[in-house]
């Protein structure tokens, strides 16, 4: 089936280091891909996303590139802000078959130190 | 503006009382679906509708019930079945041809 495995957090940096969130997917065919950000206590964000291969997804900064060779949605930013402190999930979507739902990655924590 | 409201945000209830969560949204998406998310872990599917009058059963949907009689609404009621409700829910909603869902801020349900 299909599967999401994120790098496990907490991910503690300071204000202005380089950001990287690893994600690796497993799934049959071309599932989309996605970046959500979960701000404490509220529901969660579309941060950005990638329908195919070589697609790369960019938002306020962040960005992803879908790579089929290596199964991976890493995300990444030059410079971390406060503001960024959250929880960073990956999800993968089929894009054939059934509508029925996102696979989720478990969470990874950023905290951003001022 | 369009997006989906779920209220209400905190619930507290006692052991063995069903309680409903409620979920409203107002962009004429034909898809919606109800997550359970516990600390430290992913999101995980409980419910989920393509159309009004009819839902499926995510992958824990046991001491759950759903209904969808509108469009723009899919409570959530959680049994007394449910051995351990303590949990963030969080709904969802998607529109027909799009991949991304949106999802509302989520109600912390608190067992007591």
């Amino acid at each position: 089936g299909n599967s999401v495995t994120q790098m496990e957090g907490p991910v503690t940096l300071s204000e202005e280091a380089f950001l990287t969130i690893n994600c690796t997917y497993t799934a049959t065919g071309y599932p989309s891909l996605f970046w959500y950000v979960q701000y404490p206590g509220e529901g969660l964000q579309l941060l950005l996303k990638a329908t195919k291969a070589d697609d790369k997804g960019s938002n306020k900064g962040f960005e992803a590139t879908y790579r089929k060779e290596t199964t991976s949605f890493h995300l990444e930013k030059g410079s971390v802000q406060v503001s960024d402190s959250a929880v960073y999930f990956c999800a993968l979507r089929k894009t054939s078959g059934s509508a029925r739902q996102l696979t989720f990655g478990s969470g990874t924590q950023l905290t951003v130190l001022p | 503006d369009g997006g989906i409201t779920q209220s209400p945000k905190y619930l507290f209830r006692k052991e063995g009382q069903n309680v409903t969560l409620s979920c409203e949204q107002n962009l004429n998406h034909d898809a919606m679906y109800w997550y359970r998310q516990d600390p430290g872990q992913g999101l995980r599917l409980i419910y989920y509708s393509q159309i009004v009058n009819d839902f499926q059963k995510g992958d824990i949907a046991e001491g759950y019930s759903v209904s969808r009689e509108k469009k723009e609404s899919f409570p959530l009621t959680v049994t007394s079945a449910q051995k351990n409700p303590t949990a963030f829910y969080l709904c969802a909603s998607r529109d027909r041809g799009y991949n991304e869902q949106f999802f509302g801020p989520g109600t912390r349900l608190t067992v007591l």
